[in-house]
């Protein structure tokens, strides 16, 4: 089954600084994989997705994932943090079958100090 | 404007109540998909469909109905509300039904309080 695992539930960055947020995968087809932003008291919203296409995915806000199959790994950077940035951080995979269901992970929120 | 709308944003029921959670969406998406959101658990399929007329269980379905008469609206239905199911839902929805090129759209949530 697919799944995904976020290590850090919390992580705290001061502005300027890179951001990194984890996120490993498990899939048993070739992995369709989603990075989602959660400001406080909103919905999900798409920041990028990897469709098998090019390894390096860049996003909304300055963010990039890099798909590394030979680490099962999705991780989510971006160069120097600012103080919007401060919200959880959810890495979603594509569920089997043929529907587009997606498996969320258990998500990472992202302090950014002053 | 275009989106997932949901309602109510809050609400509060005691254990044993029923209620309905709407979710409509303006898009022509073909996929919609209820989600609870619970500390430290992320977000958990509880129902989803691929279409009119079709709906299916996602991980947490027990204690929820759905049903999809129109591709526009997909509501959720407590049967008998449980102090288990006070959680933020979310509604979710995306253009097709199938192959992952899409993401998901979602609405901003209902906060409900079971007591």
């Amino acid at each position: 089954a697919q799944s995904v695992t976020q290590l850090g539930s919390h992580v705290s960055v001061s502005e300027g600084a890179l951001v990194l947020l984890r996120c490993n995968y498990s899939s048993s087809v070739p992995p369709y994989l989603f990075w989602y932003v959660q400001y406080p008291n909103q919905g999900l919203q798409l920041l990028l997705k990897y469709t098998s296409a090019a390894t390096l995915v860049k996003g909304i806000n300055g963010f990039e994932a890099e798909f590394k199959k030979s680490e099962t790994s999705f991780h989510l950077t971006k160069p120097s943090a600012h103080m919007s940035d401060a919200a959880e951080y959810f890495c979603a995979v594509r569920g089997g079958g043929a529907t587009n269901k997606l498996i969320f992970g258990t998500g990472t929120l992202l302090a950014v100090q002053p | 404007n275009a989106g997932v709308t949901q309602t109510p944003k809050f609400q509060v029921l005691k254990t044993g109540q029923s209620m309905t959670l709407q979710c409509a969406q303006d898009m022509n998406h073909e996929y919609m998909s209820w989600y609870r959101q619970d500390p430290g658990m992320g977000l958990r399929l509880i129902h989803y469909s691929v279409g009119a007329g079709i709906t299916d269980q996602g991980e947490v379905p027990n204690g929820y109905n759905v049903s999809r008469s129109t591709t526009e609206d997909f509501p959720l239905r407590l049967l008998s509300a449980a102090p288990s199911q006070t959680s933020v839902y979310f509604c979710a929805s995306s253009l097709g039904a199938t192959g992952a090129n899409y993401g998901y759209t979602f609405g901003s949530g209902t906060r409900l309080t079971v007591v």
